[in-house]
């Protein structure tokens, strides 16, 4: 299983770029790299995906380096809305989420 | 379209008593999970479903049991609570299989709080 290795917490000024980093050494050739978004009382929920270099989307853009040990999940602006735990995932999510591991994640908190 | 459907959102229960927490999903995902989310703590597998009529043990199975008689429900059945249980439980859905469809993204509901006194 590749384990996956994050800040717990992480504090931002409303209107700044938030990086979260995340380690996972032991990355296998089919494994995708997903992370998620969880506010307080609700589900997780897909933010990106990538297999490398660099994925945008309108909520966030994913660096992933040549090597692929480790992803950087870049929030643009963050408001106080962007304040949740943000996971890391590494695993082949496209044939089944069995083998995919939820850390216990960055929590975010956007101060005004 | 209502996606993860998850019922009750919140439940009492007395150790020893029985319940099932329902999951409905409309997406006619082949792939059914539930999690259990403890505080502090990230998300942990308790099992899992790749199709109707196919279920598999995650990493916290003990003292649940789940069936997969359609595409659509996946319900999780405790069978003689425990205090240990008191977790806010997830249900998640997704396509599965090689990539074909979709983003490997996982669906969730949002959640059935359960505490067992």
């Amino acid at each position: 299983l590749a384990k996956t290795t994050q800040p717990i917490s992480m504090d931002s000024y409303e209107g700044q770029e938030v990086n979260i980093t995340c380690s996972h050494n032991n990355i296998a050739t089919n494994d995708y790299i997903t992370w998620y978004q969880q506010f307080p009382s609700q589900g997780p929920r897909f933010i990106i995906q990538g297999y490398k270099t660099k994925v945008t989307n309108e909520v966030a853009s994913l660096f992933i380096p040549a090597d692929r040990k480790s992803s950087t999940l870049s929030l643009p602006r963050v408001s106080l809305s962007d304040t949740a735990v943000y996971y890391c995932l590494v695993g082949d999510v496209k044939t089944s989420y069995d083998k995919v591991i939820f850390g216990p994640g960055t929590s975010l908190s956007v101060i005004p | 379209n209502a996606g993860v459907t998850q019922t009750p959102k919140f439940q009492v229960l007395k150790t020893g008593q029985s319940m099932t927490l329902q999951c409905a999903q409309d997406m006619n995902h082949e792939y059914m999970s539930w999690y259990r989310q403890d505080p502090g703590m990230g998300l942990r597998l308790i099992h899992y479903s790749v199709g109707a009529g196919i279920t598999d043990q995650g990493e916290v199975p003990n003292g649940y049991n789940v069936s997969r008689s359609t595409t659509e429900d996946f319900p999780l059945r405790l069978l003689s609570a425990a205090p240990s249980q008191t977790s806010v439980y997830f249900c998640a859905s997704s396509y599965s299989g090689l990539g074909l469809r979709g983003a490997g993204e996982l669906f969730f509901g949002e959640g059935s709080r359960l505490t067992v006194l």
